[in-house]
């Protein structure tokens, strides 16, 4: 099993841009999850997506949108991307709603000029 | 989910037990105490949780007092690979709720 996988693992991007940031899991959960960190802080939730279907906002989603393509793949596009925006992103995954452990994906590092 | 209070940074010896703390007095009867840990530049790893029994599994034993206002996790012989951030998060537990990570602890563990 790979775990939880994301796609790229680095991106530069200019103001304005747009990007898809991918994330897929292999290991049959229902709940998937986008963070964001930024220097010297902890995670902060953006989206989730409780089970295939469905999305809510998180504590920071202004300036991102979601998808769940299925039960596998979450993804996480900027429209337009903004240097607020520059930070580590990282996908997680749960089995169920009410599961204990979130399985993390190793980050996505995102750079906005 | 109530709020936590870790110290930010924590030295140990490598071999010793390292012991990092957490405040939680806002703790509620149906919160649970989680603990993650996020090596340099990886994604945060799951470590333990526990509601009010002390627990214990292959990575860390996690003490939680008897009002529940704080617990300890101990890594019982740290090495140089258990340098991290470490996050004490307070969580309900059944139903859907998500994790929210303080700035956690860092512990560096020497040789």
């Amino acid at each position: 099993n790979a775990g939880v996988t994301q796609t790229p693992k680095f991106q530069v991007l200019k103001t304005g841009q747009s990007m898809t940031l991918q994330c897929a899991q292999d290991m049959n959960h229902n709940s998937m999850y986008w963070y964001r960190q930024d220097p010297g802080m902890g995670l902060r939730l953006i989206y989730y997506s409780a089970s295939e279907g469905t999305t809510d906002k998180g504590e920071v989603p202004n300036g991102y949108n979601v998808s769940r393509l299925n039960k596998r793949e979450f993804s996480l596009r900027l429209e337009s991307a903004a240097p607020s925006q520059t930070s580590v992103y990282f996908c997680a995954s749960t089995l169920g709603a009410a599961n204990n452990e979130q399985f993390f994906g190793p980050g996505t590092r995102l750079t906005v000029l | 989910d109530a709020k936590t209070t870790q110290p930010p940074s924590m030295d140990c010896a490598e071999g010793r037990a390292a012991n990092l703390p957490c405040n939680h007095s806002t703790i509620s009867g149906n919160e649970y105490v989680y603990w993650y840990r996020q090596i340099h530049s990886q994604g945060p790893q799951y470590i333990i949780h526990g509601l009010k029994n002390n627990e214990t599994n292959e990575m860390a034993s996690l003490i939680i007092t008897e009002d529940r206002k704080s617990s300890t996790l101990i890594l019982p012989h740290a090495t140089l690979r258990d340098t991290a951030v470490y996050y004490c998060i307070v969580r309900v537990a059944g139903g859907y709720s998500t994790l929210t990570f303080g700035k956690g602890t860092m512990l560096l563990v020497s040789p």
